[in-house]
């Protein structure tokens, strides 16, 4: 079974860094490219960042370009998003996730990290 | 990039059927996209995704009661026979140049 396990989050003052991490199993993770998406208290999903498979590209939600960096280590199939310059809105549950985009293929979610930027 | 478009919320009877709707922007009701449930304070889980062709491919476990169905640039999401786990903030999802673009999701309440 796939699963998807995020670690690091926390509490962090206004300006500080942080990293998370997302440690994956149950498949080929080097084969597959992943994605952190993040959930403000009580809003809707947002995409924050998304990296290919063998860290080709990189991608980055305006809201984050520049602060935070996507990156992986194919040999721990772990995921990473360092964090910088960390702001009150960044506050949420980050979500490590499978997300594929071929309609013949299922997207996995992690359980999530908070991070409190406060 | 595409922009799709949920009502904030919707409310149905305990075994009867509800229909919620995603709404892609002009110019993308070709899009596939997918949905997720997100039950009161778990993370979100992949239902299935949705062709414009109506086609379309659930995840592992979902029950039967799940389903979708296209039409033009509306995707579908019907639940049926409702049960009070239903009760959650469903999302609809696509992607368009190595981004991925979420609806404002629609909170359903099981009477």
């Amino acid at each position: 079974d796939v699963q998807l396990v995020e670690s690091g989050g926390g509490l962090v003052q206004p300006g500080g860094s942080l990293r998370l991490s997302c440690a994956a199993s149950g498949f080929t993770f080097s084969s597959y490219g992943m994605t952190w998406v993040r959930q403000a208290p009580g809003k809707g999903l947002e995409w924050v960042s998304g990296i290919s498979d063998s860290s080709y590209s990189t991608y980055y939600a305006d809201s984050v370009k520049g602060r935070f960096t996507i990156s992986r280590d194919d040999s721990k199939n772990t995921l990473y998003l360092q964090m910088n310059s960390l702001r009150a809105g960044d506050t949420a549950v980050y979500y490590c996730a499978k997300l594929i985009a071929v309609a013949d293929e299922s997207d996995y979610w992690g359980q999530g990290t908070l991070v409190t930027v406060s | 990039q595409p922009v799709l478009t949920q009502s904030s919320s919707a409310s149905a009877s305990l075994g009867s059927s509800v229909k919620l709707t995603c709404t892609l922007s002009n110019g993308h009701n070709m899009y596939i996209i997918a949905w997720h449930q997100q039950q009161p304070g778990k993370a979100p889980r992949y239902l299935l995704k949705l062709e414009g062709s109506g086609n379309y491919n659930k995840g592992s476990g979902i029950p039967d009661r799940f389903s979708g169905s296209s039409s033009g640039a509306d995707r579908y999401l019907t639940i049926s026979n409702l049960q009070s786990e239903d009760e959650a903030d469903y999302y609809c999802d696509t992607w368009d140049s190595n981004t991925r673009v979420f609806g404002g999701g629609t909170k359903l309440t099981v009477l």
